[in-house]
């Protein structure tokens, strides 16, 4: 009963190095996702891929990159980590577009 | 993304109270969904809306979406200990695509 499955959990990076965050959704579902949880702002989209083959720009995408590799994994790529980049990560996916978006457990990023 | 206004920002209550939160938007959403985050958690999916008007219940919980569509509310009856955590809307607008819109969360502590 895995459904979406984000490693690694915990993550403490300098500045400038690059690291990639891997997830993998057992749902067969279409669409993923990568947001942000940052203290008193909630959920903040940063990338997501409609369809396999496919991914867009969400509300905060600047410093970040994605590969929808296939359809069961999305990994969100850091190419030079900033402090401002110091977050809770969060992976999720749906069958589509208005579809009930499932939650990963998170990955703990520190940027020092 | 727009942000949704959710409010209380924090809740402090007795075992066996009930519980009300709302969220609302300037503008009309599709759907609305409400989670749950335990610490060091993802968010977990409690109750989703797809219908203006519609009330749907989930054990304790209730969550309508507002006739306007531009509001939500959720409520928890008889709350127990294990209720304890942050509670966040979502809502996705029409021709969002796939995008979440998320409130800043509820927090809500409980006593024995």
């Amino acid at each position: 009963n895995a459904g979406v499955t984000q490693t690694p959990k915990f993550q403490v990076l300098k500045t400038g190095q690059s690291m990639t965050l891997q997830c993998a959704q057992d749902m067969n579902h279409n669409s993923m996702y990568w947001y942000r949880q940052d203290p008193g702002m909630g959920l903040r989209l940063i990338y997501y891929s409609a369809s396999e083959g496919t991914t867009d720009k969400g509300e905060v995408p600047n410093g970040y990159n994605v590969s929808r590799l296939n359809k069961r994994e999305f990994s969100l790529r850091l190419e030079s980590a900033a402090p401002s980049q110091t977050s809770v990560y969060f992976c999720a996916s749906s069958a589509g577009s208005g579809n009930t978006i499932y939650f990963g457990e998170g990955s703990w990023l520190t940027v020092v | 993304g727009q942000q949704l206004n959710q409010s209380p920002q924090s809740m402090f209550i007795q075992e066996g109270e009930d519980v009300s939160m709302n969220c609302t938007s300037s503008s009309i959403f599709n759907t609305w969904l409400w989670y749950k985050q335990d610490p060091g958690e993802g968010p977990v999916l409690l109750i989703a809306l797809y219908k203006a008007g519609e009330l749907t219940s989930n054990g304790r919980l209730t969550a309508q979406f507002g006739i306007t569509r531009k509001d939500s509310f959720l409520n928890i009856s008889a709350s127990i200990p294990s209720d304890v955590g942050i509670y966040f809307c979502a809502g996705q607008a029409p021709n969002s695509g796939y995008a979440l819109n998320f409130g800043k969360g509820t927090s809500l502590l409980v006593t024995p």
